[in-house]
């Protein structure tokens, strides 16, 4: 079955550092995103990605956040000066669709990001 | 309100036992409808897409009221296997940013 691939598992970065979680979508997957889940809460949205722009983000996506597709299979998301409020885990994921249809999204298993 | 409510639980059930979840959502523009689950520290799975008429796809059930803004589960004969958080998820606008509900726990215990 077909992978979204995220690396790192788990990044520990101290407060103010830039970090780039990277995320490798299904390879005929032309929509991508970026939600995040602090711990015990729910996941948020972040931002989608299509035609190499942002589609739609959200009010967390603030100017401290970027997304790139620096080359035909990496997605990434930077964070430029993380914050404590930053730590979360961080869930790339990827659709064929563009309205989704019956199939939603295929979520990577995610980055935990610890900012100490 | 909250665009997407659920029942948080735990909701705790022995094996074999048929429980259902509720879900609520508040935005009536909504287009697309899923359940997902949810394993500890794991990322969400879809489990199923939630149509009007109705859909059943081995042991689960999904329904919805678009009248009445909600979505339900029914999980028959439960495994100790499906122990899980169950999120309900709502497509709300034309694009594709979906919004969860905060997820209902599940433990089926033997």
């Amino acid at each position: 079955e077909p992978e979204v691939t995220q690396t790192p598992s788990h990044q520990v970065t101290q407060m103010g550092q830039e970090v780039i979680l990277r995320c490798v979508p299904i390879s005929n997957h032309l929509y991508f995103y970026w939600y995040r889940q602090i711990l015990g809460q729910k996941v948020e949205f972040l931002v989608s990605f299509y035609n190499n722009e942002i589609s739609e983000k959200s009010e967390i996506f603030d100017d401290q956040f970027s997304v790139e597709r620096p080359d035909g299979s990496n997605f990434t998301l930077k964070i430029r000066s993380t914050k404590l409020e930053d730590s979360a885990m961080y869930f790339c994921a990827s659709s064929e669709m563009g309205r989704l249809g019956v199939y939603g999204y295929t979520f990577g298993s995610g980055t935990r990001l610890t900012v100490v | 309100r909250k665009e997407v409510e659920q029942d948080p639980g735990p909701f705790n059930v022995p094996e074999g036992a048929t429980v259902a979840f509720n879900c609520t959502y508040s935005n009536s523009a909504s287009q697309s409808f899923f359940w997902y689950r949810q394993d500890c520290r794991k990322e969400p799975k879809l489990l199923m897409s939630v149509y009007s008429s109705g859909n059943e796809d081995g042991r689960f059930t999904a329904q919805l009221n678009r009248a009445s803004q909600y979505i339900s589960l029914l999980i028959r004969d439960s495994k100790l296997s499906d122990s899980a958080t169950y999120l309900c998820v709502v497509n709300n606008n034309a694009g594709n940013m979906l919004t969860f509900g905060g997820g209902t726990r599940l433990m089926v215990k033997p």
